[in-house]
């Protein structure tokens, strides 16, 4: 069963602007961890942002933040001011606490940065 | 610092053949797992080593193995290639020894296989 949806496989948004990469996630533990990472066209996946299920604030990390809204099971990235190296795929990803070491990854979105 | 780093970054093979991949893990890490991600998905967890030993595999066929060494670089092996193995192959490390949920994996660049 798929364990992480991104559904959208492309985003575009102006320069400057602010951007939301949507991600719904399936699990039935009460603890698991929530992840955003980046991978430009080198390939190399660059952490962003984590969320844990207990955590009551939304994480923040520079001008990435993480919308959780735990009920409806999603985990929206918001990218604010974006800028043109912001073009990338970003992933959305998940880590159980009774499946501790697998984390695991949605499709991604690639997002496109326009001038 | 040095982070992740894997080699080679390219290799093209021949079906059939057998192929190993090394992943140096970000100095003080102890845990290597490798992520196998095809083109336009996303990463799938193969494996993960963690003092020496196989901690957990994802569902991939024994044609998968990997050995970690006592200074914690890593090695996949892949065994009797298919065309479907073509993927970038990706080794993340991280700091284990205990449950953290929120402990975080420090990717490499990945090595880009093609078997022809």
């Amino acid at each position: 069963a798929q364990k992480i949806t991104q559904t959208q496989p492309g985003m575009f948004v102006q320069e400057k602007e602010a951007v939301t990469l949507d991600c719904t996630y399936d699990t039935s533990d009460q603890s698991y961890g929530l992840f955003w990472y980046k991978q430009p066209s080198s390939g190399e996946m660059i952490f962003l942002i984590y969320q844990g299920s207990y955590d009551e604030q939304n994480a923040t990390e520079g001008r990435y933040s993480l919308n959780f809204q735990k009920a409806r099971k999603s985990a929206n990235l918001v990218i604010s001011a974006s800028q043109l190296g912001d073009s990338a795929m970003y992933f959305c990803a998940m880590r159980e606490d009774l499946n501790n070491n697998d984390m695991r990854f949605g499709a991604g979105t690639r997002l496109t940065v326009k001038p | 610092d040095a982070g992740v780093t894997q080699s080679p970054t390219h290799l093209i093979k021949t079906r059939g053949q057998q192929v190993t991949l090394r992943c140096s893990p970000k100095s003080g890490h102890d845990t290597v797992s490798w992520y196998q991600q095809a083109l336009g998905q996303g990463p799938q967890f193969i494996f993960q080593y963690y003092e020496e030993e196989e901690r957990q595999r994802g569902n991939f066929p024994d044609r998968f193995s990997g050995h970690q060494f006592p200074n914690y670089s890593s090695e996949l092996n892949v065994n009797a290639l298919l065309l479907g193995d073509s993927a970038l192959y990706l080794c993340a490390s991280s700091l284990e020894g205990g449950w953290r949920m929120n402990t975080e994996a420090f990717f490499g660049q990945g090595t880009r296989l093609t078997v022809v």
